[in-house]
């Protein structure tokens, strides 16, 4: 069985501060790993993916994200946040890759 | 490019009718389908994949059933409606061998009333 675990559900930072959303995962193996983010009434959309390699994986919109394999985490990052990113983060985890297990959801808010 | 289809966008139908959910994937043969509700806005929850033609797998028990009749259109459908199918109904695909996220389409957004 593979388990996501998103601890904070809302996270607050001032604008132009670095910024943390969390992430810890329970798989057998190796693991596949995933943020998205997803805007109010809208799909959700990729991110950033750690398949194998550097453990500091660099996405989409100045985010990356650390893999960290003792501590079973995957946090994302942004070294400067933006109102703009406001919005729901989903971490999600797979062994296969064909099978996602998505995390709770944390929800982001940058206040200018 | 490749693209993905949802319709319709939003849907309010009454308890005990019948539902059927379409998405559409462009650029691509022989994806990966997946069907995902989203309740409350958070957690997604899914509820089946395709990994072809007529292949259907169901993650969970439920008066929701799944489609693949051609290898780009994937169907959501039930018979009859509970109050309990309301949420936010996402399509997903994964293009191929190698491609390893998900993509997901615009979403249906279901109220049953």
């Amino acid at each position: 069985a593979q388990s996501v675990a998103q601890p904070e559900d809302q996270v607050n930072v001032a604008e132009g501060n670095p910024l943390t959303v969390k992430c810890t995962y329970s798989v057998s193996g190796n693991p596949y790993l995933f943020w998205y983010v997803q805007y109010p009434n809208r799909g959700l959309q990729f991110l950033l993916k750690y398949i194998t390699g550097d453990n500091l994986v660099k996405g989409s919109y100045g985010f990356e994200a650390e893999f960290n394999k003792s501590q079973t985490s995957f946090h994302l990052k942004k070294p400067s946040a933006l109102v703009s990113d406001s919005a729901l983060y989903f971490c999600a985890v797979s062994r296969s890759a064909r099978q996602l297990t998505f995390g709770s959801g944390t929800q982001l808010t940058v206040l200018p | 490019s490749q693209t993905i289809h949802q319709w319709p966008a939003t849907l309010v139908q009454p308890v005990g009718s019948p539902l059927s959910l379409e998405c559409t994937v462009e650029g691509t043969s022989n994806p990966n389908l997946y069907w995902y509700r989203q309740a409350a806005g958070r957690g997604l929850q899914l509820l089946f994949y395709s990994v072809g033609i007529g292949q259907i797998s169901s993650e969970v028990p439920q008066n929701l059933s799944a489609s693949r009749p051609q290898d780009r259109q994937f169907i959501l459908s039930s018979k009859k409606l509970l109050l309990s199918d309301s949420g936010f109904y996402l399509c997903a695909w994964i293009a191929g061998t190698g491609v390893y996220e998900q993509y997901f389409g615009p979403g249906t957004r279901l109220t049953v009333t």
